[in-house]
């Protein structure tokens, strides 16, 4: 069975603050696929990033970066110099590769409530 | 490009009753997803279409749901004899698959926020 623990329920910060959410799965699989996804109070899921098991490299996009780290089967989301619009909740998820080479079920975690204070 | 489109976006009815939802894919997409979310979780997986055809069903989905995209476009998921612990944000989303690459990434709607009194 698939598992994503989002450990952290809610953190606050002040603007500026660099932040890092955590993200820890388990899987017997051994392809498989991680996502990060932001849900701002509109409710629409936003996709992030999505990363392949095979794929260990960490990823920057302007303030966001991704440590994907197979050994401890995390994948951590940093945020550097935070901003008040990053006020959301943010999922990590995980997506299996199945027989027809999709990963269209995501096993979402709880969540992080992430606010950020002017 | 529209996005995902899901009607109705709040959703109030009485234990007992059945309702329906629909959700538009984006125009290209093949694959349309349902998930529901509960208030404090992350969404879970109840089914996906890859065009017109049923391709898998969570557990989570009893009888009294059913889902259809009987063109290959639109979809609705219907709930009969609704039940308070129906009472979730149900999200809809699509993909556009092909078998030279896997899923691309998932366009979520807003949702349809039902409340069972």
């Amino acid at each position: 069975a698939q598992k994503v623990t989002q450990a952290q329920t809610e953190i606050s910060v002040v603007e500026k603050e660099d932040v890092t959410l955590d993200c820890v799965y388990e899987t017997r699989d051994t392809t498989y696929y991680l996502f990060w996804y932001k849900q701002p109070p509109s409710g629409e899921l936003v996709f992030l990033i999505r990363r392949n098991s095979f794929d260990e490299q960490n990823e920057i996009s302007g303030r966001y970066s991704w440590n994907f780290q197979k050994s401890t089967s995390s994948f951590n989301f940093t945020i550097t110099a935070s901003q008040v619009v990053d006020s959301a909740v943010y999922f990590c998820a995980l997506g299996a590769v199945l027989v027809t080479g999709a990963n269209s079920k995501l096993t979402f975690g709880k969540g992080i409530t992430l606010s950020v204070r002017p | 490009d529209t996005g995902v489109s899901q009607n109705p976006r709040h959703k109030i009815t009485k234990r007992g009753q059945n309702v329906t939802f629909r959700c538009d894919p984006i125009s290209e997409h093949n694959r349309l997803y349902w998930y529901r979310q509960t208030l404090g979780q992350g969404p879970e997986f109840l089914t996906y279409f890859q065009n017109e055809a049923q391709l898998e069903k969570s557990r989570l989905l009893s009888d009294r749901f059913s889902a259809e995209r009987p063109k290959g476009s639109f979809s609705t998921l219907e709930i009969q004899r609704t039940e308070q612990g129906d009472s979730a944000m149900y999200l809809c989303a699509s993909s556009l698959y092909s078998h030279l690459s896997i899923d691309r990434k998932l366009f979520f709607g807003s949702g349809t926020q039902l409340s069972v009194l």
